[in-house]
């Protein structure tokens, strides 16, 4: 079946640092990409919306110049998170869609787990 | 917009208890409805999902879940539940024709052996 990679799947950076999370679909094409953030005890909340070849879409109140989206290839999305603090120690997890599959063709990745010291 | 209410945070059982986890949504349209499982240190995993038909659908380890278009509802059941079946349970719905996933909360299942 279809399987996602995300890379790494945690991570420990100073505030201040920037840390890049990638997110590749190993056995599809995946024109969109969507990346979530999960806190403890809460749902995954979708932060942007990764369409390949164009800008990302980002979600109210989701600021695009700190979790910047780069969506190069049919295959690889990242997400950095640019100049990190300590209220952005997160879980951050990627889907990929293979719209192949149609309207249920979601997989997930594993999940980065950030912290920022 | 669209928002998915999970019921219960926690669920505790005994090994063969039946289990039903609640799931309603909110939105205006037509919905596709999933359910998801995360076992401990693993990724999201599709249980099973609705698009039209049987409002019944069946999924995989033996768990099913029942649309009922009437209460916004897709609750999620298994008869006898078993050990390995302790993981986090997310309900998902996204738009007809929409890209995006909407999660509920999520509920944490222990099953005590």
């Amino acid at each position: 079946g279809a399987v996602v990679s995300q890379h790494p799947s945690w991570v420990i950076c100073k505030s201040g640092t920037s840390v890049k999370i990638e997110c590749r679909s190993l056995d599809f094409q995946a024109t969109t990409m969507f990346w979530y953030r999960q806190f403890p005890k809460q749902s995954l909340m979708l932060m942007a919306t990764s369409n390949e070849g164009s800008k990302a879409t980002y979600e109210q109140g989701v600021e695009k110049d700190k979790f910047l989206i780069n969506h190069a290839s049919l295959t690889l999305s990242t997400l950095t998170v640019t100049s990190a603090h300590p209220e952005d120690s997160s879980f951050y997890i990627c889907s990929a869609r293979d719209m192949v599959q149609g309207a249920g063709g979601y997989t997930f990745g594993s999940g980065t787990r950030l912290t920022v010291v | 917009a669209q928002s998915v209410s999970q019921h219960n945070h926690h669920v505790i059982l005994s090994e063969a208890a039946s289990l039903e986890l609640g799931c309603n949504y909110s939105y205006g349209g037509t919905v596709n409805l999933f359910w998801y499982v995360q076992y401990p240190g693993q990724h999201l995993q599709l249980l099973l999902k609705y698009f039209s038909g049987d409002p019944l659908v069946k999924g995989i380890k033996g768990f099913e879940a029942e649309f009922i278009k009437s209460k916004f509802s897709f609750n999620l059941r298994k008869p006898s539940v078993q050990w390995s079946d302790t993981a986090e349970y997310f309900c998902a719905v996204n738009g007809r024709g929409g890209n995006k996933l909407v999660f509920g909360a999520g509920t944490i299942l222990r099953v005590k052996s």
